[in-house]
């Protein structure tokens, strides 16, 4: 059935550092791909999405290409600040008749430290 | 334009129990999802509403049962409280009448069973 993978955390950065956080995915077709992203004591917030190979969705200075080739939809940024502490979730969307639902990942805790 | 709301946000039951949550969808949307999110198993997908009808369900027990009212509002109903039903639910809305990928979250309601 319809999956995703991503790494597993915490991921534990200084300020400024360049984060990846990985997502691969199993699907049939070629499904929407999101990531959401919960603050602590919040619900999820969607963060960036894409909606075909190859397009790069991009949000508060966060990206992510989908990647048909590999199966991916690597999160990245450039530079964290201790306000991106939150736990990302990769994302995928699955169509049953009229009905969606979201199939999520793990989920991957960040931690910016000053 | 108000977000999602969920009530309670916080309960505590005893095994046995059959607890209620609410859940308001944003102003417009017809659509309404709950998901539960608990540190082993992640994010769920429990079941998706649409004008009153449930469109589709999780793997779930019987025990969880929904429903969606006329004015778009839905309440998911646990019965018989087992302590593995300690979690946190999430309720998300969309507007249902263009799949537009994206699902808006409330902060859920966290459940403790005792």
């Amino acid at each position: 059935g319809d999956s995703v993978t991503q790494m597993e955390g915490p991921v534990t950065l200084s300020e400024e550092a360049f984060l990846t956080i990985n997502c691969t995915y199993t699907a049939t077709g070629y499904p929407s791909l999101f990531w959401y992203v919960q603050y602590p004591g919040e619900g999820l917030q969607l963060l960036l999405k894409a909606t075909k190979a190859d397009d790069k969705g991009s949000n508060k200075g966060f990206e992510a290409t989908y990647r048909k080739e590999t199966t991916s939809f690597h999160l990245e940024k450039g530079s964290v600040q201790v306000s991106d502490s939150a736990v990302y979730f990769c994302a995928l969307i699955v169509q049953e008749d009229s009905s969606y639902k979201l199939i999520f990942g793990s989920g991957t805790r960040l931690l910016v430290r000053p | 334009k108000a977000g999602v709301t969920q009530t309670p946000r916080y309960l505590i039951k005893t095994r046995g129990q059959q607890v209620t949550l609410s859940c308001s969808p944003i102003s417009g949307h017809r659509s309404v999802s709950w998901y539960q999110q608990t540190p082993g198993q992640g994010l769920q997908f429990l079941f998706e509403y649409f004008s009153e009808t449930q469109r589709n369900k999780g793997n779930f027990p019987g025990r969880f049962s929904g429903r969606q009212f006329s004015n778009s509002r839905s309440e998911m109903n646990v019965s018989t409280l087992e302590l593995g039903d300690s979690a946190l639910y999430l309720c998300a809305s969309r507007t249902g009448t263009r799949y537009t990928g994206e699902l808006f979250f409330g902060e859920g309601s966290r459940l403790t069973v005792l």
